[in-house]
């Protein structure tokens, strides 16, 4: 199996572009999470969906951030518009309900000027 | 809410000794699963090791064993023979379970361990 696919691997923007991140899961898993990791903060959760649907999205810091999920492999997290705040590396994870284990993807390190 | 508190920020081992890396966690669920990840310099996460919180039996892959110490909400992991190949950050993390399925991991702040030649 491939493992979970993010792209791009690294990001470099200006502050007020937008950026949009993208993952694939695992084939058959139908659970998916976003997390972002930061030096101040360490890892945390943004957003995870089950069966595509959002299940929880406490973790997304405002409404500059979106994420979708239109099919079982495909999955977007938007920044518009970013911040140097916004700077850190986000990871997609992906998971088989019943299974509990988390797999991660190798990351996307942002970098907003 | 459940928080994951990783007291060592920092740790060193010789090669092929034993280092055991300290969790302890606040919950007040009765069912939920603790994980080990490894993430080294490449920044990719690795499960090293999880335990079902139902268990008593610890957990245990190869080298890596765990020390699930429920009543007192303590989760150490022990590495032995230690390798180079092990230096990394390494992450402890609570699920909870929501409706019986899972929720999302909530991590501590990690410990990063050198293993020396």
């Amino acid at each position: 199996d491939a493992g979970v696919i993010q792209s791009p691997r690294h990001e470099v923007t200006e502050m007020g572009q937008e950026v949009t991140l993208r993952c694939k899961p695992i084939s058959g898993h139908n659970s998916l999470f976003w997390y972002r990791q930061t030096m101040m903060r360490g890892l945390e959760l943004l957003i995870y969906f089950n069966n595509n649907v959002p299940i929880d999205d406490s973790g997304m810091p405002e409404d500059r951030f979106s994420a979708k999920m239109p099919n079982a492999s495909f999955s977007t997290l938007k920044i518009q518009p970013s911040e140097p705040r916004d700077s850190a590396v986000y990871f997609c994870a992906s998971s088989f309900v019943g299974q509990e284990t988390q797999y991660f993807g190798p990351g996307t390190r942002l970098l907003v000027l | 809410a459940q928080t994951v508190t990783q007291s060592q920020p920092e740790m060193s081992v010789q090669e092929a000794e034993t280092v055991t890396l300290s969790c302890t966690y606040d919950t007040s669920e009765s069912n939920y699963y603790l994980f080990w990840y490894k993430q080294p310099p490449s920044r990719q996460m690795i499960l090293v090791i999880r335990q079902e919180a139902y268990k008593q039996q610890n957990a245990t892959e190869n080298r890596f064993s765990v020390n699930f110490q429920k009543a007192a909400k303590s989760f150490s992991l022990k590495i032995s023979d230690s390798q180079l190949g092990d230096t990394a950050m390494y992450f402890c993390a609570f699920m909870k379970l929501i409706g019986g399925s899972q929720g999302n991991l909530i991590f501590g702040k990690g410990t990063k361990l050198s293993v020396k030649p």
